[in-house]
């Protein structure tokens, strides 16, 4: 079965970046679409951004400017840098398999982020 | 950017109760997709492509609608039902969520 683990620091300054690996077993990131979805203290869920098989990515617009996904098919991760953080992308973030018409079939199980001086 | 609007925020069921949630879209969406997410867990797929059950999930759950307007049913609410419940829509870009049902059990 296709199986997500999310890891990187739970804490991170403001200014500095964020940086988070998912690894992926069962499945090759070199099939399908990989995504990143954050969920912020009170509930709101943001679809971050994914990387695909041919290594193109997209990002949601509000995160553009700062955001990169990358990916390493030799260690079947890939990864997310959130650059410039601040106090509001404290939030817990998910990795998961994108399919079909746009949904999230298999996810992570989540990494808390803290940004705080 | 299509907003999900789901309603009511919080709900509470008896076991047994029938129970429809809602998930409003701001522009027409092709596709709705549920997740649910319990306490201290990731978000599980629970219902893809609008009507489509996941893997695992019991057929007392069935959504119906079109357009703008999507309904999460539960026939006959059980404990393990409660949880909080996100559409998520990927008709266009970006891909957003709903902000959430949460169902407890009375």
């Amino acid at each position: 079965e296709v199986q997500l683990q999310e890891s990187g620091p739970g804490l991170v300054k403001p200014s500095q970046s964020l940086s988070l690996t998912c690894s992926v077993t069962g499945y090759s990131i070199t099939s399908n679409y990989w995504g990143w979805i954050r969920k912020f203290p009170g509930n709101k869920m943001e679809w971050v951004g994914y990387i695909n098989y041919s290594d193109n990515t997209s990002y949601n617009p509000s995160l553009k400017s700062r955001i990169s996904i990358t990916r390493d098919t030799s260690k079947n991760q890939f990864f997310l840098q959130l650059n410039s953080v601040t106090t509001e992308d404290t939030a817990t973030y998910y990795c998961a398999r994108l399919a079909g018409y746009w949904y999230f079939d298999f996810w992570g199980p989540g990494t808390m982020v803290t940004v705080s001086s | 950017e299509i907003v999900l609007t789901q309603s009511p925020t919080t709900m509470t069921a008896s076991p047994g109760e029938k129970v429809t949630l809602t998930c409003r879209a701001s522009s027409s969406v092709s596709y709705m997709h549920w997740y649910q997410q319990r306490s201290g867990t990731s978000p599980k797929l629970w219902i893809y492509e609008t009507s489509k059950l996941a893997s695992g999930v019991p057929n007392r759950f069935s959504v119906s609608g079109s357009g703008t307007s999507y309904s999460l049913t539960i026939n006959s609410m059980e404990t393990e039902d409660a949880a909080t419940y996100y559409c998520q829509q990927g008709s266009s870009y970006p891909l957003t969520f709903g902000s959430g049902t949460k169902l407890e059990i009375k």
